[in-house]
Parts: structure tokens; sequence; C-alpha cells
């Protein structure tokens, strides 16, 4: 079971929106950054958003995050066929002095 | 390039041990804390080890503390993963991920390498 909790999975139609929650406690995402995950079929994860809702250089503005005490979530907006894919939220654990995942949240465009 | 390359994974029986590298290229790997992420077959991601610029700080996950053991050679651009008493269970793709200082968020990630924990 992980430390972090995520929605098994999510779904909407091309062009629509589509909402990823991730919920913690107050030793990880209460007191530290959350980021976000795109894993691929088959591919290693890559950065979609770190320190809560920073976009890293390349990645479309269709992708938002936030953080509100301790949750956070992802929003994807102008749903693509490409984005079918397995998101993961992550941050540090202050309390237990180690990174922690969520279990994963898979996209389907329908 | 800024780019992250693992090796060292293969199969190996339970009790063994093996040694896994990551070389880092285009960017101060001095810099950077840096991870070890996992991934079994099927499942999802599992953070494993981090270790801080300077080797100062060396975190380990409960479930590898006491068998594996982070380590990094900056002058080489070198991380490592030394996994001793090698269980089924840590059968997985093994991701080293860079680690920009205070974010713990993971900017780079090498392709992975395959460990194979079985008799």
């Amino acid at each position: 079971q992980s430390v972090l909790t995520q929605p098994p999975s999510v779904s909407a139609a091309p062009g629509q929106k589509v909402t990823i929650s991730c919920s913690g406690s107050s030793s990880n995402i209460g007191q530290n950054y959350v980021s976000w995950y795109q894993q691929l079929p088959g591919t290693a994860p890559k950065l979609l958003i770190s320190e809560n809702n920073r976009r890293p250089s390349g990645i479309p503005d269709r992708f938002s995050g936030s953080k509100s005490d301790t949750s956070a979530t992802l929003g994807i907006t102008g749903l693509q066929t490409g984005d079918e894919a397995d998101y993961y939220c992550g941050a540090w654990d202050s309390g237990l002095n180690a990174g922690v995942f969520g279990g994963g949240t898979k996209v389907t465009v329908l | 390039e800024v780019q992250l390359v693992e090796s060292g994974g293969g199969l190996v029986k339970p009790g063994g041990s093996l040694r896994l590298s990551c070389e880092a290229s285009g960017f101060t790997f001095s810099s950077y804390n840096m991870d070890w992420v996992r991934q079994a077959p099927g499942k999802g991601l599992e953070w494993v080890s981090s270790i801080s610029s300077s080797s100062s700080y060396m975190y380990h996950a409960d479930a590898v503390k006491g068998r594996f053991t982070i380590s990094r050679d900056n002058a080489k651009k070198s991380l490592f993963l030394q996994m001793n008493s090698l269980r089924v269970e840590d059968t997985a793709v093994y991701y080293c991920a860079r680690d920009p200082p205070g974010v713990h968020g993971f900017d780079i990630w090498g392709r992975g390498t395959l460990v194979t924990v079985s008799s």
C-alpha cells in the first residue's frame, strides 16, 4: 500500500479535462514539494510538474499542478490520445526520511 | 545532452549480490543529489535510495535497509547501488534519477536496468 493515495484510473473524451488527486499527510505533502510524473507504456518516467506547480521546459501548459494542505492535484486539459499513460505523484516524507510515491493513475482517452 | 545510463542488471539467485552503476553526462554531476527508483513488473514506482551531492547524506527505503548501499564517485560522474542478500521481491527495473537539491523532484531519468532475482 502506497503512502500517497491516487485513484487507480480516470478517463475522459478527447479535448476534455481530467484531474488526478494525490492524498498524503503532514509529514510528506503537508511540508514538502510534490512532483508529478508521466510514464508512457514501456518507457521511463518523465517529470511533468515539480515544486507543486512548476512545469519544466518543454511541458505544455495543458498540464498543471496545485497543492492544498496534505493533498495535491494534477490537471490535464485538452486531453489527447498521446496523454494515455500512467501518472504518479511523489514527495519526500520527513517523518520516514524516505521518498514516497502514489500508486499511480492510469489515464484513458475514450 | 543531459543523460543518465544505467548498467549492471541481470539474473541473480536469491541471496546473491549485484552492483548497479549509473553514468552521468551533460551536467555538473557533483551539484545534484541522486536517487534510485525501482519498478517491479506491472507495478508502480518505488523509491529505493537517495544520496546528497557530496555523499554527506544517504537514505534507504525500509525494504532495502541493511542490504542495499548507495554511493557515488563525483570524479567519475557515477552513481552506484550495491545490492546484497537479494530477494525475489527485489526483481524490478532500476532507474537512476537526478534530484535537484531542496526539491526531491526527479528531473532526469535513465532508461533503467532490469534486475531479476530467481532460482
